[in-house]
Formats: structure tokens, sequence, C-alpha cells
């Protein structure tokens, strides 16, 4: 079945320590997005992503960086620099440079910190 | 330029019906509806590309109106698995702008 998929489901980051997301897709999509959301509150975009080896900056994308080197994955990584991580993250996708496409997300990353 | 939504929250018995608004300051193209159930990923529901078009998905329709840059969600016998939180989308160069949600609640 084609998809989006994020692991892990859940991850703990130490004070100090990166963190690397994942999302593969499995549906030809060109483009990838990767969002943050906070306890009762909306979705913002940190990353987008509309070819491989191209990506980006949205909303918040301070403490984070991302990479595309295939078109089936779009990696996010939290850095150090980001201080207050707590939060659940999606990644989604959709195709054709995603214009006036639906948008497919992945089951999210829960990340904590210890 | 996030759109906004109203109202924040609704809460409905089995049966009743809602309405939700989505305006945005820029001009529209295309609207996207998405429902959040708790925990879960956001799921598409609909989208409408043209102005005054209508769409229907089960019981749940929606108009856009390019005009007045809104777009309303129309809930019509609402069902226990209407709850979830609702989210519209527009169109910003190659990237969606989400609203600032609805909940939903919908009580036996």
């Amino acid at each position: 079945d084609g998809g989006i998929t994020q692991s892990p489901k859940y991850l703990f980051r130490k004070e100090g320590q990166n963190v690397t997301l994942s999302c593969e897709q499995n549906l030809n999509h060109d483009a990838m997005y990767w969002y943050r959301q906070d306890p009762g509150q909306g979705l913002r975009l940190i990353y987008y992503s509309q070819i491989v080896n191209d990506f980006q900056k949205g909303d918040i994308a301070e403490g984070y960086s991302v990479s595309r080197e295939k078109k089936e994955s779009f990696p996010l990584t939290v850095t150090s620099a980001q201080k207050n991580p707590t939060a659940f993250y999606l990644c989604a996708s959709r195709g054709s440079r995603g214009i006036n496409q639906p948008q497919h997300f992945g089951d999210g990353t829960r990340l904590s910190i210890l | 330029q996030q759109p906004v939504q109203s109202p924040q929250a609704v809460i409905l018995r089995e049966g009743e019906d809602a309405v939700i608004n989505c305006s945005s300051s820029k001009a529209l193209y295309s609207v996207h509806w998405y429902r959040q159930k708790h925990g879960e990923a956001p799921v598409f529901l609909m989208i409408l590309l043209k102005g005054g078009e209508q769409k229907g998905h089960d019981k749940i329709s929606a108009s856009f109106n390019e005009k007045k840059q809104q777009s309303s969600l129309y809930l019509t016998a609402s069902q226990l698995s209407y709850s979830g939180t609702y989210f519209c989308g527009t169109e910003n160069t190659d990237k969606l702008i989400f609203g600032t949600g609805t909940r939903l609640q919908v009580f036996p």
C-alpha cells in the first residue's frame, strides 16, 4: 500500500543532543513537507521541498535542518539549537509540485525532552 | 496571512448541523479542508478549486466564494465520528498555509 512512513513514533531527546526524524514515502510524490504541532495548536511549516536536492525554509526553520537526497526521503534533524523541541512532528507529501493537490500525512513523531 | 477560522470550537449533539468558516486576507484560488482526530494525523477531506464551487463528502459539503475570500464547511446530521479539529488550507507559492482550526465535538 502506498503511503508515508514516519519513524520513530516516540522520541526522547537529551539536552544538547541532535535527533533525526525519518520520513519515507512511496507515493512517487515530488513535494514533501515538515510541520510542527504544539498541543491544541495548528500546523506550522518547518521546511519543504519541491524537488530532490532542493528545499526551502518555512515559518519556523530555526533550530531544524533537512536534506532531500532521494525523492522518497525527507529526514528532519532537530538540533540542540532548538530549545523547545517538545511537539508533534508531521511529515506530508503531495504530487506534481504540489499545487492544488491533496496533501497526505504520515502518522507523526512525538518528540519530548528528557 | 494565516487563514482565520470561525468558530474556534463547536459542541453538537448527534444529528445537529454545523458550519465552519475560513477567511483569508489574500486572494484565494483554491481551498483545502482537513480533519484531525485527537492524537492522529490530519486527513484530507476535499479541495475546492473554483469560485462558487460546492463539493460534498458523505454528509460534509463545502462552498468557496473567491470574491469574499472565504470558504465554508457544512456538516449535516453530525455523527460521533465527525468529532475532531477541522483545518482549512490555502495555497501560497507551492505550499499550504493552514488555518487556525475549529474544534468540533459531537456528543450522543
